[in-house]
């Protein structure tokens, strides 16, 4: 199972940011989103398609349906500049799958 | 609050072995799956191995018969045994924790902050 996300998504600040990853059908799957900061370890931004773990800001989301999850992030911050990953769990295989990542840069 | 702490990498030749660790903290280790993870530089994300609370593990292709997996609910430790390493294994190994005690369906809420291996002559 290939989960396609575009290698890099560039936004001013204050604008919104809308990082998508494709899949077949990836809208019956649960997706995760993962931000990796220049030098530092993942970190889980949303869960479950649309949740946010405590402590992460309510300007990211999420949303997943048909062949295309998304994760938005708005009024984009400098600090958000990094790498996004997400994540399924392929069934068919029996283990996760991550995407190939986006770098954010915020401009 | 969780935190893992990784240990054991290093430079190793191609055909040689190493054994990483992970060390735990802030939360019930005996209660939840646990995970390896590896990034290559420059590369994306790779998961490598999981077990679950019981003992049952899973593998990727690309490292399955060579690498093991295990948990010490005694020391309170997650190993990964890597043998008949090549160059293509060299990456940052990163201990992540599970969202339950299985490893299916699953999220990694928690990383550490990973231990880099570098297989080279």
């Amino acid at each position: 199972y290939v989960l396609t996300q575009p290698p890099s998504v560039s936004v001013a600040p204050g604008q919104t940011a809308r990082l998508t990853c494709g899949g077949d059908n990836v809208g019956r799957k649960s997706v995760h989103w993962y931000r990796q900061s220049p030098g530092q370890a993942p970190v889980l931004v949303v869960s479950d398609d649309s949740d946010r773990p405590a402590g992460i800001s309510e300007r990211f989301s999420g949303s997943n349906s048909g062949n295309t999850a998304t994760l938005t992030i708005s009024r984009v911050e400098a600090g958000d500049e990094a790498d996004y990953y997400c994540q399924v769990w392929n069934s068919g295989s029996d283990h996760p799958v991550f995407g190939g990542g986006t770098k954010l840069t915020v401009l | 609050e969780v935190q893992l702490l990784e240990s054991g990498g290093g430079l190793v030749q191609p055909g040689g072995s190493l054994r990483l660790s992970c060390l735990p903290s802030g939360f019930s280790f005996d209660h939840y799956g646990m995970n390896w993870v590896r990034q290559a530089p420059g590369k994306g994300l790779e998961w490598v191995s999981s077990i679950n609370v019981g003992g049952t593990t899973s593998y990727a292709d690309s490292v399955r018969g060579r690498f093991a997996i295990s948990r010490d609910k005694s020391k309170n430790l997650l190993y990964l045994q890597m043998n008949s390493l090549t160059v293509e294994d060299t990456a940052t190994y990163f201990c992540v924790k599970g969202q339950a005690g299985t490893y299916r369906a699953t999220f990694f809420d928690y990383w550490g902050q990973g231990t880099l291996v570098t297989v080279s002559s």
